[in-house]
């Protein structure tokens, strides 16, 4: 079955710590996002991706790192320069480039600081 | 001012009713409303998108688009408990940001039967 895997389900990270959070599709699609979700609101896009080896910054970039080698996987680094980073996290895929083209999303994954 | 303003809940209607959704947005460039359905603790999932103005309609649900007006709403009708879940608007601008989709906080919709 076609879709967007993210792992781990839930995470936790220590005070200092960089932890990364995976995301992969077998959609075949150009472009990717990384979405967080706080409790009572909505997604904040913090960095998308429209072609391998290339990303923009989202609204909320400061703290995260993220990389496209390759079109299947768009990784998430939380570094420690994030200081709130406890969130609901979320990973999306579209075909890239169309006006109504809709977003595919993984489960998600919880992070939490320990 | 957000870019996409949902409006407050939450929202509580009884089985069968019409349940109203509304989203205003500031950016008179962008393109494509969408509208995802998210349940407690799980991914959203696209339920409807319209680009014309107008209504747009698929089953039990109704989009209604007024650029005019900055105005996007959903309308779900003949409501069943199936339906509760938080409703996120988001809006996608013209080029050079064309792939960026900005969501609303969403309305958390409550059907009672």
């Amino acid at each position: 079955d076609g879709g967007i895997t993210q792992s781990p389900k839930y995470l936790f990270r220590k005070e200092g710590q960089n932890v990364t959070l995976s995301c992969e599709q077998n959609l075949n699609h150009d472009a990717m996002y990384w979405y967080r979700q706080d409790p009572g609101q909505g997604l904040r896009l913090i960095y998308y991706s429209q072609i391998v080896n290339d990303f923009q910054k989202g609204d909320i970039a400061e703290g995260y790192s993220v990389s496209r080698e390759k079109k299947e996987s768009f990784p998430l680094t939380v570094t420690s320069a994030q200081k709130n980073p406890t969130a609901f996290y979320l990973c999306a895929s579209s075909i890239g480039g169309l006006r109504d083209e809709k977003l595919f999303f993984g489960s998600g994954t919880q992070l939490s600081v320990l | 001012q957000k870019e996409v303003e949902q409006n407050s809940g939450p929202l509580s209607v009884p089985e069968g009713a019409i349940a109203s959704l509304n989203c205003t947005y500031s950016d008179r460039g962008s393109q494509s409303f969408f509208w995802y359905r998210q349940y407690s603790g799980k991914s959203p999932e696209l339920i409807m998108f319209i680009y014309s103005n107008g209504d747009k309609e698929d089953g039990r649900f109704t989009a209604q688009l007024n650029k005019a007006s900055q105005y996007v709403s959903l309308l779900i009708r003949d409501s069943q408990p199936s339906d509760s879940a938080t409703y996120l608007c988001a809006v996608k601008k013209v080029s050079p940001n064309a792939g960026k989709s900005t969501f609303g906080d969403g309305t958390t919709l409550t059907v009672k039967p």
